[in-house]
């Protein structure tokens, strides 16, 4: 069975400066997704970014990247130029990919919040 | 494009007492369909989610169970409410293979 971790419960930091919050999982699986979903005080999940596991590149969108170290298992989301909308729940999900059922895996999340 | 509802968005039932909770997904065919819930703080766990009409796979062995009697609607039903069935409950849907997009979730208080 696969496990994420998320070691940050809470992070705090200032408008417009750069936060990375870390995610490392464990799997025996070569072929997989990764997420990074927030989810703000309405509690609506939403797709922040996604990263395939054959893929070398980073993914990005916007203002938000990952670092994505298969090796190592780890998969960081940075979040450059933070804004007040950014305060919220963010939570790490693996998947692999199978007909029969593809359930995402969680971590526990962190908590972050954009001071103004 | 397409949509995802969740009703009720919240509920507060006694103990013992049934539950039906419906999620529906438009704009759509085929998708699979996932129910997830959420204690107080901690993240979502699944619990079923489903391939097609008809088709059903628990994840964790529970009090609730799981239907889809059409092919974009998704029920979650117990027979009888526990206070440990409290919880923020999520549907969700996905086109294989890929993300999941998230329903606006359900609030359970069991008394």
């Amino acid at each position: 069975a696969q496990t994420v971790t998320q070691s940050q419960p809470e992070m705090s930091v200032q408008e417009a400066e750069t936060v990375t919050l870390s995610c490392t999982y464990d799997t025996s699986e070569n072929n997989y997704y990764l997420f990074w979903y927030k989810q703000p005080p309405s509690r609506q999940m939403i797709l922040v970014i996604r990263q395939e596991a054959y893929k070398q590149q980073n993914a990005t969108e916007n203002r938000f990247s990952v670092n994505f170290q298969k090796a190592a298992k780890s998969f960081s989301l940075k979040i450059s130029d933070s804004q007040l909308g950014d305060t919220a729940m963010y939570f790490c999900a693996f998947m692999k990919p199978q007909q029969g059922g593809d359930g995402l895996t969680f971590g526990k999340g962190t908590h972050l919040i954009i001071q103004p | 494009s397409q949509t995802i509802h969740q009703w009720p968005a919240t509920l507060v039932q006694p103990v013992g007492s049934p539950l039906s909770l419906e999620c529906t997904v438009e704009g759509t065919s085929n998708p699979n369909l996932y129910w997830y819930r959420q204690a107080a703080g901690r993240g979502l766990q699944l619990l079923f989610y489903s391939v097609g009409i008809g088709q059903i796979s628990s994840e964790v062995p529970q009090n609730l169970s799981a239907s889809r009697p059409q092919d974009r609607q998704f029920i979650l039903s117990s027979k009888k409410l526990l206070l440990s069935d409290s919880g923020f409950y999520l549907c969700a849907w996905s086109d294989f293979p890929g993300e999941q997009y998230f329903g606006p979730g359900t609030r359970l208080t069991v008394t």
